[in-house]
């Protein structure tokens, strides 16, 4: 079994804070790590899929970086607003299987 | 929208039936993925297929299976239904079989087993 950790469970921050979050997961037999933004009474969405130790993403405010080699990655957040509350999650896939493991998530609230 | 459709969007049914829930992957997308969220708990990968065939299983109970279909859709059939068995259960699909493209996730089906 595959542990994927992220931190903090949840968070909350006022508009205009800039935030991250992390996702700790093995260093060994890595695949590829996603990111999913989770909005309430929708599906998650694909924010970001990364393969390469070193790799950053970047879409409009939100950005990530990755490193395999210690096994985490960050999501950062730049001048949160409202509509970016939701669940962000990570899924990890590595070892011989590669399926992706979800992690439980972090749930951002941006208060206005 | 991702493109993935789920039906139903909810389903109700007693300890010990037998209910089948339906996925069509984006258009384009081999791979078909499901997952349950239960309460308190976070995804759960239960079984991948591509293609029509059955790729990775995940901590699927024999009591559940799926298929996938020549057309591409696919059916979860989980029976002998207990009350734990109540989630979210997701379909969502991608490309290829690997885990370097983005799954494109449905709306998801919420069963309550009473």
């Amino acid at each position: 079994i595959l542990n994927v950790e992220q931190s903090p469970q949840s968070l909350h921050v006022q508009e205009g804070d800039s935030t991250n979050f992390t996702c700790s997961f093995p260093s060994s037999n890595f695949y590829a790590l996603h990111w999913y933004r989770w909005e309430t009474a929708k599906s998650p969405e694909a924010l970001f899929v990364m393969t390469l130790n070193g790799d950053e993403k970047k879409k409009g405010r939100i950005s990530a970086t990755l490193n395999t080699k210690e096994g985490y990655s960050y999501l950062y957040i730049k001048g949160s607003q409202p509509e970016d509350s939701a669940t962000y999650l990570c899924a990890f896939a590595g070892g011989s299987a590669r399926q992706l493991t979800f992690g439980s998530g972090t749930q951002l609230t941006v208060l206005p | 929208d991702s493109g993935v459709t789920q039906t139903p969007k909810h389903l109700i049914t007693a300890t010990g039936q037998r209910v089948t829930l339906r996925c069509s992957p984006r258009s384009g997308d081999l791979s078909v993925y499901w997952y349950q969220q239960s309460l308190d708990q976070g995804l759960q990968f239960l079984i991948q297929y591509y293609n029509g065939e059955e790729r990775a299983k995940g901590n699927i109970l024999e009591r559940f299976s799926a298929q996938q279909f020549p057309d591409l859709h696919s059916e979860l059939n989980l029976s002998s239904l207990e009350l734990g068995d109540s989630a979210l259960y997701f379909c969502a699909s991608s490309v290829d079989v690997l885990s370097s493209s983005p799954l494109h996730f449905g709306n998801g089906t919420r069963l309550t087993v009473t």
